[in-house]
């Protein structure tokens, strides 16, 4: 089992859909969490840590599930913009390393 | 202004070879990194250095050295390059060394296309 698992997609939505990933994680005592956004041929960029409470940014919500081992990251309104990929990213217990999830395509449709 | 930058952003070599791909960060950051994305889209760490000092290393081979200058920079050195060596790779940085109470975000280089023919 990889340590952090996406749905790789595509997720083809019309702009103005709601649309959410979830991940997974192996290790339970994982401690950080994240979602960065990767635009084709480009760098990845944080989007936004995870929180235990749960966070939002605008248009984007982040959920973590301690329990289930899961994160998720809502979009909703979605714009032509948001097309990317979105990489689900955990920082193991003991803090050194941090281990990226391939990634959820999104494609967004006039 | 670019805050972590890397050179040469495309590099195309012959199996065999040696090249370095160099990285330079002006935000201050006492970590960087350097991670692999293979065609497969995977990111994969490879090294972290903080304030100079090697703190992971990863299960890669001994052709990949890197090297840390100053804790602005961290190089990083490919002897006898093999087909498998194509990919992109990232240099990142952070404010210091990740924890389990940090959140430190980390920021990336623009990438090194390589390809080796």
């Amino acid at each position: 089992r990889k340590e952090v698992e996406q749905d790789p997609g595509p997720f083809n939505v019309p702009e103005g859909a709601t649309v959410a990933f979830n991940c997974t994680y192996s290790n339970s005592a994982s401690q950080s969490f994240f979602w960065y956004r990767q635009d084709c041929r480009k760098e990845p960029k944080l989007l936004m840590s995870v929180y235990s409470s749960g966070n939002e940014d605008g248009r984007f919500t982040a959920q973590l599930n301690r329990a289930s081992q899961y994160i998720s990251l809502l979009i909703r309104d979605s714009k032509l913009s948001d097309s990317a990929t979105y990489l689900c990213v955990v920082n193991k217990a003991g803090g050194f390393k941090t281990i990226f999830g391939a990634g959820t395509r999104l494609f967004v449709k006039a | 202004d670019t805050a972590v930058s890397q050179t040469p952003k495309y590099l195309v070599t012959q199996m065999g070879n040696d090249k370095s791909i160099k990285c330079e960060q002006n935000l201050g950051h006492d970590t960087m990194y350097w991670y692999k994305q293979d065609s497969k889209k995977f990111l994969k760490i490879m090294f972290s250095y903080n304030n100079k000092e090697l703190i992971i290393n990863e299960t890669v081979p001994n052709r990949f050295s890197p090297k840390s200058p100053d804790k602005a920079h961290l190089n990083l050195h490919i002897n006898s390059l093999e087909l498998g060596d194509s990919a992109v790779y990232f240099c990142a940085s952070s404010p210091s060394r990740l924890t389990e109470s940090s959140y430190n975000e980390q920021f990336f280089g623009p990438g090194t296309r390589l390809t080796v023919l």
